[in-house]
């Protein structure tokens, strides 16, 4: 059972663009949702994180976005930029207690000249 | 300060062998998590320990195990290895197991089984 469902697989953006990666989640007991970015031959860094009780949350270029009815949360990248281009990973855990992380399968973002 | 440092970098196993991967967590982390992570997946759990006991396990069969040091550090073992065993691992440190979000990973180690 995929908890966290993440989209799209794969996305190309211009330099300048808006790359917006998205996903769901199912356990309405999470309460953390971080998202992290990986360059290849690296591990997964934390990027930016929400909790829910606010809907939004900005972080330079990087915002998140959350919708605790809809039970779905974004990302967004303002002025993308090549520098950008890796695999971004959504994930959901309880932030009480011994819960590990859950990840979403990863979206690979390209960033073009 | 030193991040979280795993060894070896890659490895390369036959079906059947043994393998032993090593974490060293941040200085004053006590928690180390180990995480799989398949080419285009994300991780998957696998381990949580704290002071030496384990907090967590996976849906991962008994093949897996690993235990944790005095210092902290952890090893993860993995017996009787696969072909689908090829991936990743990650181990990730934080200060507490109930914090979650201090978690930092480490680059990993790249284990193909042939």
């Amino acid at each position: 059972q995929q908890q966290v469902k993440q989209s799209p697989q794969s996305l190309i953006v211009q330099k300048g663009g808006i790359s917006i990666i998205n996903c769901a989640y199912e356990n309405t007991a999470f309460d953390y949702f971080p998202w992290y970015q990986q360059f290849p031959g690296k591990g997964p860094a934390l990027l930016i994180a929400i909790r829910p009780d606010v809907s939004e949350k900005k972080e330079g270029r990087f915002t998140i976005s959350f919708n605790k009815s809809a039970k779905q949360f974004s990302l967004h990248i303002m002025d993308s930029q090549p520098g950008d281009s890796a695999t971004y990973f959504c994930a959901a855990s309880i932030s009480s207690g011994n819960t590990p992380l859950v990840f979403g399968k990863g979206t690979r973002l390209s960033v073009i000249a | 300060d030193a991040g979280v440092t795993q060894s070896p970098t890659h490895l390369i196993k036959t079906r059947g062998q043994q393998v032993t991967l090593r974490c060293s967590p941040i200085s004053g982390h006590k928690s180390v998590s180990w995480y799989q992570q398949v080419l285009g997946q994300g991780p998957q759990f696998i381990f949580q320990y704290y002071e030496k006991e384990e907090r967590g396990r996976g849906n991962f069969p008994d093949r897996f195990s690993a235990r944790q040091f005095p210092n902290y550090s952890s090893e993860l073992n993995v017996n009787a290895l696969l072909l689908g065993d090829s991936a990743l691992y990650l181990c990730a440190s934080s200060l507490h197991p109930d914090r979650n979000y201090g978690y930092t990973f480490g680059s990993g180690t790249r284990l193909t089984v042939v």
